[in-house]
């Protein structure tokens, strides 16, 4: 079975760009996590959907990201216009409700797509 | 205060002894607690998840959890060089919302 892919693998950009990040989770789950990881702030929570619907995007940093699911199998995070500041490595992880974990599940991550803004 | 801490290290350890990773979290209400590995350049991968306070072990890893202390650790038994990476402890904060600690990264030598 394949696990979360994401793509592109790396990407850069210059400055002011539009910068979009592909994901498709394993099929069959549920939920739909987007994290961003930095050496300085580690990593975090942007946003995370719950059967193609937004739940909770606190973490969404600021106005020029936006993220959709539009269906099952596939969601995007698009950052617009991008900053050098949004150098980082960008996660994407799945999980399923249907295990035996309690309220949160074990979250499978994508390989990640390494962004550098110039 | 992080809502999640670790020490970053690294800890440095020889090859067979036993390596021993903690974490404190600030939400007393948390339920769930994993810890994942994430080797350099790699994603994070799951190696153990603890729900009631004890031990729990899983072969060569024992996740321990205290939640009147408000902790979580994890001991790594006869560390191997294949073991050196960074340990990301997670805190389910409130339904199905993960926080990460910074990590801690492990060096062990043969």
């Amino acid at each position: 079975d394949a696990g979360v892919i994401q793509s592109p693998r790396h990407e850069v950009t210059e400055m002011g760009q539009e910068v979009t990040l592909r994901c498709k989770p394993i099929s069959g789950h549920d939920y739909l996590f987007w994290y961003r990881q930095t050496m300085m702030r580690g990593l975090e929570l942007l946003i995370y959907f719950n059967n193609n619907v937004p739940i909770d995007d606190s973490g969404m940093p600021e106005d020029r990201f936006s993220a959709k699911m539009p269906n099952a199998s596939f969601s995007t995070l698009k950052i617009q216009p991008s900053e050098p500041r949004d150098s980082a490595v960008y996660f994407c992880a799945s999980s399923s409700t249907g295990g035996a974990g309690g309220s949160t599940d074990t979250q499978y991550f994508g390989p990640g797509t390494r962004l550098t803004v110039l | 205060q992080k809502e999640v801490e670790q020490n970053s290290g690294p800890l440095s350890v020889p090859e067979g002894a036993i390596a021993s990773l903690n974490c404190t979290y600030s939400d007393r209400g948390s339920q769930s607690f994993f810890w994942y590995r994430q080797y350099s350049g790699k994603s994070p991968e799951l190696i153990m998840s603890i729900y009631s306070n004890g031990d729990k072990e899983d072969g060569r890893f024992t996740a321990q959890l205290n939640k009147a202390s408000q902790y979580v650790s994890l001991l790594i038994r006869d560390s191997q060089p294949s073991d050196s990476a960074t340990y990301l402890c997670a805190v389910n904060s409130s339904f199905q919302k993960l926080v990460f600690g910074t990590g801690t990264r492990l060096l062990v030598s043969p």
